[in-house]
């Protein structure tokens, strides 16, 4: 069965960092690209980040880039993604999900986010 | 990017009932995907490459369209069916979704 398991989330200051993790089991995590989608509250579904199975290709939404990381370790099967800089825009729960042909197959329960003074 | 509409934002059935939930793209997709996301859970692949039901989804749910303009239909309202649906298109980068239609039991 497929696991995907978010942790790392909480409360930060604005322009502070924080950096999430993402445990993956019951698949071979090193053949998937990988990716982080997020929901502000009350609010719809945004794409953060991906990136390719070998780590080798990331990308990232415009409103995040030079701020936040993706990265994994596929001998862990865990995904980050460091988050810097936060802004109070950045208030959400952050999901990873795994990536079939154009589609997220599974998502993790997910881990939220707050960025306040 | 390409931004998906959809439509209706929110809308209430009665057990039984058709209901047909719209997603229109602003340009050509190959495919449009679906996810179910129930009050305080993680969204869940319902429908993907635009017909196909994802596993366990019930066959009173099916998918359609084409291009721009694409369709989830639920054939028989159920209670277990009210929930927010969103749309998503991967043909172009970047991943975009619809914002969502909320679904409510009538």
């Amino acid at each position: 069965e497929v696991q995907l398991v978010e942790s790392g989330g909480g409360l930060v200051q604005p322009g502070r960092s924080l950096k999430l993790s993402c445990a993956a089991s019951g698949f071979t995590f090193s053949n998937y690209g990988m990716h982080w989608i997020r929901q502000a509250p009350t609010k719809g579904l945004e794409w953060v980040a991906s990136i390719s199975p070998s780590g080798g290709s990331t990308y990232y939404r415009d409103s995040v880039k030079g701020r936040f990381t993706i990265s994994r370790d596929n001998a862990k099967s865990t995904l980050y993604l460091q988050m810097d800089s936060l802004r109070s825009e950045d208030t959400a729960t952050y999901y990873c999900a795994t990536y079939g042909y154009g589609y997220f197959d599974f998502w993790g329960p997910g881990t939220m986010v707050t960025v306040s003074s | 990017e390409i931004v998906l509409t959809q439509s209706p934002t929110t809308m209430a059935a009665s057990p039984g009932e058709k209901v047909t939930l719209t997603c229109r793209a602003s340009s050509s997709v190959s495919y449009m995907h679906w996810y179910q996301q129930r009050s305080g859970a993680s969204p869940k692949l319902w429908i993907y490459e635009t017909s196909k039901l994802a596993s366990g989804v019930p066959n009173r749910f099916s998918g359609s369209g084409s291009g721009t303009s694409y369709s989830l239909t639920i054939n028989s309202m159920e209670t277990e069916d009210a929930a927010t649906y969103y749309c998503q298109q991967g043909s172009s980068y970047p991943n975009t979704f619809g914002a969502g239609t909320k679904l409510e039991l009538k």
